[in-house]
């Protein structure tokens, strides 16, 4: 079964410019989620999609940052206009269902450096 | 408020020698803890979690209610078990994660 696809795996941009990363679930995975990993922390939660909708949004500095998931399939997330503190990991995952019982399938990460 | 602490960045043991990779949560309720593992040049993936009870690549881990603390084990390090570890809580189905520890096994 094909993991978690995400594009680019790096990125290179300058502070007020703007950037888009992409993400394909498993085939199936209902819920869809975007963390972001700041060097020498955890992964922390932007943004969690059931399907098409959001279940979760409380993280997602929203006035720079957006997502969408409009067939419930694929996803973007982008940030416009990017900051300097916005350098990072971006993960994307998927699981079949919300739930303690359903796994995260982890993608390999998008690393984007903002200078 | 909910948190996972991972009090050591780094550990650093011998071939053979035990490990274990401390991990403290705090949290109102009945947790649903994990520890995920990122090999290198690998994804992140789900090591084991405590509902299971299972071991895994002979790790284990305990829920310690009292003590509030996860922590994983292993009696006897292998080289491969090199890898960034970090622990994680289930809080409204979503994952609250601690800062990671990086294990070096040296041989």
């Amino acid at each position: 079964e094909a993991g978690v696809a995400q594009s680019p795996r790096y990125k290179i941009i300058e502070k007020r410019q703007s950037v888009a990363f992409w993400c394909n679930p498993i085939s199936g995975h209902a819920t869809l989620y975007w963390y972001q990993q700041i060097l020498g922390q955890g992964p922390k939660l932007l943004i969690q999609f059931q399907n098409n909708g959001v279940v979760d949004d409380s993280q997602l500095p929203k006035d720079r940052f957006s997502a969408e998931r409009l067939k419930g399939v694929d996803s973007t997330l982008k940030i416009q206009p990017a900051k300097l503190e916005d350098s990072a990991v971006y993960l994307c995952a998927s699981s079949f269902a919300v739930g303690v019982n359903y796994e995260q399938y982890f993608g390999p990460g998008t690393r984007l450096t903002v200078t | 408020a909910q948190r996972v602490t991972q009090p050591e960045k780094l550990l650093s043991v011998f071939k053979g020698a035990p490990v274990e990779l401390k991990c403290n949560y705090s949290y109102s309720g009945s947790p649903e803890l994990f520890w995920y593992v990122q090999y290198s040049r690998q994804r992140l993936q789900l090591l084991l979690r405590h509902i299971s009870r299972e071991s895994i690549k002979g790790f284990t881990a305990d829920l310690n209610k009292g003590e509030t603390s996860f922590h994983l084990k292993k009696p006897f390090a292998q080289e491969e078990d090199s890898a960034m570890y970090y622990c994680a809580l289930s809080s409204n189905y979503q994952l609250i994660w601690g800062a990671g520890t990086k294990l070096i096994i040296k041989p």
